[in-house]
Protein backbone atom coordinates (compact mmCIF):
# COMPACT_ATOMS: atom_id res chain seq x y z
CA UNK A 1 0.00 0.00 0.00
CA UNK A 2 0.93 3.83 -0.65
CA UNK A 3 1.88 5.53 2.25
CA UNK A 4 4.40 7.88 4.15
CA UNK A 5 6.17 5.60 6.72
CA UNK A 6 8.24 7.42 9.75
CA UNK A 7 10.29 6.09 12.15
CA UNK A 8 11.51 6.07 15.35
CA UNK A 9 7.57 6.34 16.72
CA UNK A 10 9.00 7.47 20.49
CA UNK A 11 12.69 8.91 20.80
CA UNK A 12 14.11 9.73 23.73
CA UNK A 13 17.30 11.84 23.62
CA UNK A 14 19.52 13.70 25.95
CA UNK A 15 20.42 17.07 25.96
CA UNK A 16 23.42 17.80 23.39
CA UNK A 17 22.66 14.88 21.50
CA UNK A 18 21.69 15.34 17.89
CA UNK A 19 18.80 12.83 16.46
CA UNK A 20 17.31 11.98 13.22
CA UNK A 21 13.97 11.08 12.49
CA UNK A 22 13.13 9.43 9.48
CA UNK A 23 10.28 10.22 6.72
CA UNK A 24 9.98 7.85 3.63
CA UNK A 25 6.92 7.96 1.49
CA UNK A 26 6.29 5.97 -2.09
CA UNK A 27 3.42 7.88 -3.51
CA UNK A 28 5.57 9.35 -5.79
CA UNK A 29 4.89 12.83 -4.73
CA UNK A 30 7.40 15.62 -5.51
CA UNK A 31 6.73 17.64 -2.67
CA UNK A 32 7.72 16.25 1.67
CA UNK A 33 7.49 18.81 4.16
CA UNK A 34 8.52 18.59 8.15
CA UNK A 35 5.94 19.87 10.55
CA UNK A 36 6.24 20.09 14.61
CA UNK A 37 2.95 19.91 16.69
CA UNK A 38 3.12 21.52 20.17
CA UNK A 39 -0.50 21.18 22.58
CA UNK A 40 -2.52 23.90 22.19
CA UNK A 41 -0.70 25.24 18.91
CA UNK A 42 -1.14 24.46 15.07
CA UNK A 43 0.73 22.84 12.88
CA UNK A 44 4.26 24.95 12.17
CA UNK A 45 6.45 24.12 9.34
CA UNK A 46 10.00 23.50 10.04
CA UNK A 47 11.44 22.54 6.21
CA UNK A 48 9.67 21.72 3.04
CA UNK A 49 11.05 20.57 -0.27
CA UNK A 50 9.71 20.63 -3.64
CA UNK A 51 12.33 18.60 -5.61
CA UNK A 52 15.06 16.67 -5.51
CA UNK A 53 18.02 18.09 -4.34
CA UNK A 54 16.26 21.53 -3.21
CA UNK A 55 14.42 22.21 0.15
CA UNK A 56 13.56 25.54 2.39
CA UNK A 57 13.21 26.66 5.75
CA UNK A 58 9.97 27.40 7.07
CA UNK A 59 8.95 29.10 9.67
CA UNK A 60 10.59 27.21 12.37
CA UNK A 61 14.24 25.91 10.81
CA UNK A 62 16.35 26.98 13.67
CA UNK A 63 18.50 24.20 15.18
CA UNK A 64 17.04 21.66 12.31
CA UNK A 65 18.16 20.33 9.28
CA UNK A 66 17.29 18.34 6.25
CA UNK A 67 18.48 16.94 3.21
CA UNK A 68 16.50 15.64 -0.12
CA UNK A 69 18.46 13.24 -1.69
CA UNK A 70 15.68 10.88 -2.82
CA UNK A 71 12.46 11.81 -3.98
CA UNK A 72 11.41 9.19 -1.45
CA UNK A 73 13.06 10.39 1.97
CA UNK A 74 13.16 13.48 3.36
CA UNK A 75 14.93 13.14 6.71
CA UNK A 76 15.20 15.51 9.73
CA UNK A 77 18.00 16.46 11.89
CA UNK A 78 17.19 17.53 15.39
CA UNK A 79 20.43 19.29 16.49
CA UNK A 80 21.87 20.39 19.82
CA UNK A 81 21.03 23.96 18.98
CA UNK A 82 16.97 23.55 19.20
CA UNK A 83 16.43 25.12 22.53
CA UNK A 84 12.66 23.05 22.91
CA UNK A 85 13.12 19.70 20.91
CA UNK A 86 10.30 17.82 22.57
CA UNK A 87 7.29 17.63 20.44
CA UNK A 88 5.64 16.17 18.03
CA UNK A 89 6.97 15.61 14.78
CA UNK A 90 5.13 14.81 11.32
CA UNK A 91 6.68 14.58 7.99
CA UNK A 92 3.65 15.07 5.35
CA UNK A 93 3.63 14.72 1.09
CA UNK A 94 1.61 16.21 -1.40
CA UNK A 95 1.12 15.41 -5.16
CA UNK A 96 1.56 17.37 -7.93
CA UNK A 97 -1.23 19.81 -7.52
CA UNK A 98 -0.55 22.79 -5.72
CA UNK A 99 -4.03 22.50 -3.62
CA UNK A 100 -3.98 18.92 -3.20
CA UNK A 101 -4.46 17.63 0.02
CA UNK A 102 -1.22 16.76 2.68
CA UNK A 103 -0.52 12.53 3.47
CA UNK A 104 0.70 12.55 6.39
CA UNK A 105 3.14 10.21 8.25
CA UNK A 106 1.87 8.54 11.71
CA UNK A 107 4.09 11.01 13.71
CA UNK A 108 7.42 10.93 15.96
CA UNK A 109 7.19 12.12 19.30
CA UNK A 110 10.28 13.02 20.58
CA UNK A 111 11.39 13.66 24.19
CA UNK A 112 14.74 15.33 25.20
CA UNK A 113 15.73 14.15 29.02
CA UNK B 1 -0.54 38.67 9.41
CA UNK B 2 -1.98 35.21 8.70
CA UNK B 3 -3.98 34.17 11.48
CA UNK B 4 -6.98 31.05 12.01
CA UNK B 5 -8.81 30.81 14.78
CA UNK B 6 -10.94 28.53 15.67
CA UNK B 7 -12.39 26.97 19.18
CA UNK B 8 -10.41 25.41 21.46
CA UNK B 9 -12.81 22.66 22.57
CA UNK B 10 -16.56 21.83 21.72
CA UNK B 11 -18.43 19.13 23.60
CA UNK B 12 -21.47 17.56 21.58
CA UNK B 13 -23.90 14.33 22.42
CA UNK B 14 -23.43 11.20 20.42
CA UNK B 15 -26.28 11.45 17.73
CA UNK B 16 -26.29 14.82 17.69
CA UNK B 17 -25.01 18.00 15.31
CA UNK B 18 -22.10 20.17 15.78
CA UNK B 19 -20.73 22.76 13.88
CA UNK B 20 -17.07 23.91 14.26
CA UNK B 21 -15.84 27.51 13.21
CA UNK B 22 -13.33 28.53 11.28
CA UNK B 23 -12.44 32.19 10.60
CA UNK B 24 -9.02 33.20 8.53
CA UNK B 25 -6.92 35.81 7.41
CA UNK B 26 -4.42 35.31 4.99
CA UNK B 27 -2.46 37.25 2.21
CA UNK B 28 -4.39 35.55 -0.74
CA UNK B 29 -6.30 32.58 -0.65
CA UNK B 30 -6.75 29.56 -2.30
CA UNK B 31 -8.91 27.54 -0.13
CA UNK B 32 -9.39 25.91 2.85
CA UNK B 33 -8.93 22.27 4.51
CA UNK B 34 -9.90 20.28 7.60
CA UNK B 35 -8.18 17.37 8.48
CA UNK B 36 -9.21 15.23 11.45
CA UNK B 37 -6.67 13.86 14.16
CA UNK B 38 -7.05 11.22 16.67
CA UNK B 39 -4.57 11.94 19.49
CA UNK B 40 -1.33 10.77 19.04
CA UNK B 41 -1.82 10.05 15.41
CA UNK B 42 -1.66 11.26 11.68
CA UNK B 43 -3.87 13.92 10.85
CA UNK B 44 -6.82 12.83 7.91
CA UNK B 45 -7.74 14.77 5.04
CA UNK B 46 -11.49 15.45 5.32
CA UNK B 47 -12.54 18.34 2.93
CA UNK B 48 -11.81 21.28 0.58
CA UNK B 49 -13.53 24.06 -0.39
CA UNK B 50 -12.32 26.92 -2.45
CA UNK B 51 -15.78 28.53 -3.75
CA UNK B 52 -18.44 29.69 -1.78
CA UNK B 53 -21.28 26.90 -0.53
CA UNK B 54 -21.87 23.86 1.07
CA UNK B 55 -20.01 20.39 0.17
CA UNK B 56 -21.35 17.50 1.51
CA UNK B 57 -19.63 13.99 2.13
CA UNK B 58 -21.41 11.90 3.93
CA UNK B 59 -22.23 12.66 7.54
CA UNK B 60 -19.48 15.43 7.27
CA UNK B 61 -19.80 19.02 5.60
CA UNK B 62 -17.81 21.65 5.10
CA UNK B 63 -19.01 25.28 4.08
CA UNK B 64 -16.81 28.20 2.78
CA UNK B 65 -18.12 31.99 2.76
CA UNK B 66 -14.72 33.97 0.95
CA UNK B 67 -16.23 37.21 1.39
CA UNK B 68 -16.42 36.90 5.13
CA UNK B 69 -13.17 34.60 5.57
CA UNK B 70 -15.13 32.32 7.52
CA UNK B 71 -15.67 28.23 7.09
CA UNK B 72 -17.67 25.59 9.18
CA UNK B 73 -17.38 22.05 9.46
CA UNK B 74 -20.72 20.03 10.14
CA UNK B 75 -20.66 16.71 11.58
CA UNK B 76 -23.99 14.96 11.64
CA UNK B 77 -25.06 11.82 13.74
CA UNK B 78 -22.53 11.77 16.00
CA UNK B 79 -20.38 9.01 16.72
CA UNK B 80 -18.20 7.77 19.72
CA UNK B 81 -15.29 7.33 17.19
CA UNK B 82 -16.18 11.63 16.41
CA UNK B 83 -13.97 12.33 19.28
CA UNK B 84 -10.97 13.69 17.43
CA UNK B 85 -9.26 17.65 16.92
CA UNK B 86 -10.12 19.16 13.73
CA UNK B 87 -7.59 20.89 12.17
CA UNK B 88 -8.49 23.99 9.85
CA UNK B 89 -5.96 25.34 7.25
CA UNK B 90 -5.79 27.95 5.06
CA UNK B 91 -3.83 27.94 1.60
CA UNK B 92 -2.67 31.26 1.18
CA UNK B 93 -1.51 33.37 -2.13
CA UNK B 94 1.88 30.84 -2.14
CA UNK B 95 0.16 27.93 -1.95
CA UNK B 96 1.57 27.59 2.19
CA UNK B 97 -0.58 25.89 4.41
CA UNK B 98 -1.75 28.56 7.24
CA UNK B 99 -2.66 26.12 10.08
CA UNK B 100 -5.75 26.85 13.17
CA UNK B 101 -4.69 25.68 16.61
CA UNK B 102 -7.56 22.64 16.27
CA UNK B 103 -10.57 22.00 17.81
CA UNK B 104 -10.60 19.63 20.27
CA UNK B 105 -13.91 17.49 20.40
CA UNK B 106 -15.68 16.00 22.80
CA UNK B 107 -18.53 13.31 22.19
CA UNK B 108 -20.30 12.50 25.03
CA UNK B 109 -22.87 9.10 25.50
Amino acid sequence: DGGITQSPKYLFRKEGQNVTLSCEQNLNHDAMYWYRQDPGQGLRLIYYSQIVNDFQKGDIAEGYSVSREKKESFPLTVTSAQKNPTAFYLCASKGIRETGELFFGEGSRLTVL
Amino acid sequence: GQNIDQPTEMTATEGAIVQINCTYQTSGFNGLFWYQQHAGEAPTFLSYNVLDGLEEKGRFSSFLSRSKGYSYLLLKELQMKDSASYLCAALDSNYQLIWGAGTKLIIKP
